[in-house]
């Protein structure tokens, strides 16, 4: 079964609207998640990674102020698209390390803006 | 993290082992080889990992030839729903790492 999730699967919003997506470790402890984007037909590109307790790393170009995550507890981190835009639309995809070095990935979540 | 070169598509007959290679010459000797597929429209799922030895589980073997070099993703019969995109990555076997995908190989089985 899953051992992460994320939530929603799918949200439409409106343009300048913010939208949250959360990406949850099912009974295990992960001190740091990785948030990724894919546009249609792409690979995925890391956007930041998320480490509990503290500011969130983020990769060359992806803005901080517009993509605000926030890792409160071990189990819990949260992705907030702020004034969205049509170009924002794109499948997000969270993931965390269960024990050792495998990652796994959440079911992922789209985001339309309109 | 070292690059990986994998295939753009491969084709396979349902039923039949579907090999998928993957070379890695720049990897160095902390680093693993991991394999992952996404199936469309879904997130990335874990397949296998191995830093020198074969390994096998229940969805796949990965063979890594001797000098690590490259390996090979072997799916042993495959089925429709094992076409996907099949990303062969290598990650530090310490730290905190988020995996880096390249382009992968999309896996078309055929009926």
């Amino acid at each position: 079964g899953a051992v992460v999730s994320q939530h929603p699967s799918w949200v439409i919003c409106k343009s300048g609207t913010s939208v949250k997506i959360e990406c949850r470790s099912l009974d295990f402890q992960a001190t740091t998640m990785f948030w990724y984007r894919q546009f249609p037909k792409q690979s995925l590109m890391l956007m930041a990674t998320s480490n509990e307790g503290s500011k969130a790393t983020y990769e060359q170009g992806v803005e901080k102020d517009k993509f605000l995550i926030n890792h409160a507890s071990l189990t819990l981190s949260t992705l907030t698209v702020t004034s969205a835009h049509p170009e924002d639309s794109s499948f997000y995809i969270c993931s965390a390390s269960l024990s050792g070095n495998t990652i796994y990935f959440g079911e992922g979540s789209w985001l339309t803006v309109v | 993290d070292a690059k990986t070169t994998q295939p753009p598509s491969m084709d396979c007959a349902e039923g039949r082992a579907a090999n998928l290679p993957c070379n890695h010459s720049t990897i160095s000797g902390n680093e693993y080889v991991y394999w992952y597929r996404q199936i469309h429209s879904q997130g990335p799922q874990y397949i296998i990992h191995g830093l020198k030895n074969n390994e096998t589980n229940e969805m796949a073997s990965l063979i890594i030839t001797e000098d690590r070099k490259s390996s090979t993703l072997i799916l042993p019969h495959a089925t429709l729903r094992d076409t996907a995109v099949y990303y062969c990555i290598v990650r530090p076997i310490t730290g905190r790492r988020a995996l880096t995908f390249g382009s992968g190989t999309r896996l078309q089985v055929q009926p």
